[in-house]
């Protein structure tokens, strides 16, 4: 079974900053997909990013960017230029052959004016 | 394109009782996905649907169980709530056997 952890409960950072978040994740499978989603307080669950896991190069996606480490299984979220409406839960998942997301617990980031 | 949509938004039911949640898959999408997310945690896997068949299950008791129709959208029903039931349940859809899932808004159960 995969496993995904999320060891950062909480982070802040000030507006215009930059900030990562921390993911790494257990698996035995070698053809996987890893996600960041954010879930604001309206609760809707918003894909930020995707990664797949046989490309070496590391998604972007504007201001938001990955650190992909298959062989260390670690997968960390970089949000740059921080902005107020990014204030959310980002949570990281992981997707292997039988296409269901498995969910780590959760980060709750605050930017601050 | 539409989006996904689920209904309905608040539920308040009793313990005992049973209940049906709805939920409209985005236009060209033929797969479905419930997900329980209990308060503060991250989502867990129900299970999934394609061309109205169960295709994987998560640790959930058979008290769980859905459909899909021909028109993709699907319902989860839930029998014999417990108070551990209470949470936000969502959807997800994606394209046949496509990785990348978009969620619904989510539909808040309350059991008292």
């Amino acid at each position: 079974a995969q496993t995904v952890t999320q060891s950062q409960p909480e982070m802040s950072v000030q507006e215009a900053e930059t900030v990562t978040l921390s993911c790494t994740y257990d698996t035995s499978e070698n053809n996987y997909y890893l996600f960041w989603y954010k879930q604001p307080p309206s609760r809707q669950m918003i894909l930020v990013i995707r990664q797949e896991a046989y490309k070496q190069q590391n998604a972007t996606e504007n201001r938001f960017s990955v650190n992909f480490q298959k062989a260390a299984k670690s997968f960390s979220l970089k949000i740059s230029d921080s902005q107020l409406g990014d204030t959310a839960m980002y949570f990281c998942a992981f997707a292997g052959s039988a296409r269901q997301l498995t969910f780590g617990s959760g980060t709750q980031l605050t930017v601050l004016p | 394109e539409t989006g996904v949509t689920q209904s309905p938004t608040h539920l308040i039911k009793t313990r005992g009782q049973q209940v049906t949640l709805r939920c409209s898959s985005q236009s060209g999408h033929n797969t479905v996905s419930w997900y329980q997310q209990a308060l503060g945690q991250g989502p867990q896997f129900i299970f999934q649907y394609y061309r109205e068949e169960e295709n994987g299950r998560g640790n959930f008791p058979p008290r769980f169980s859905g459909l899909q129709f021909p028109n993709y959208s699907s319902e989860l029903n839930v029998n014999a709530l417990e108070l551990d039931d209470s949470a936000l349940y969502l959807c997800a859809s994606s394209f046949g056997q496509g990785a990348e899932q978009y969620f619904g808004p989510g539909t808040r159960l309350t059991v008292t």
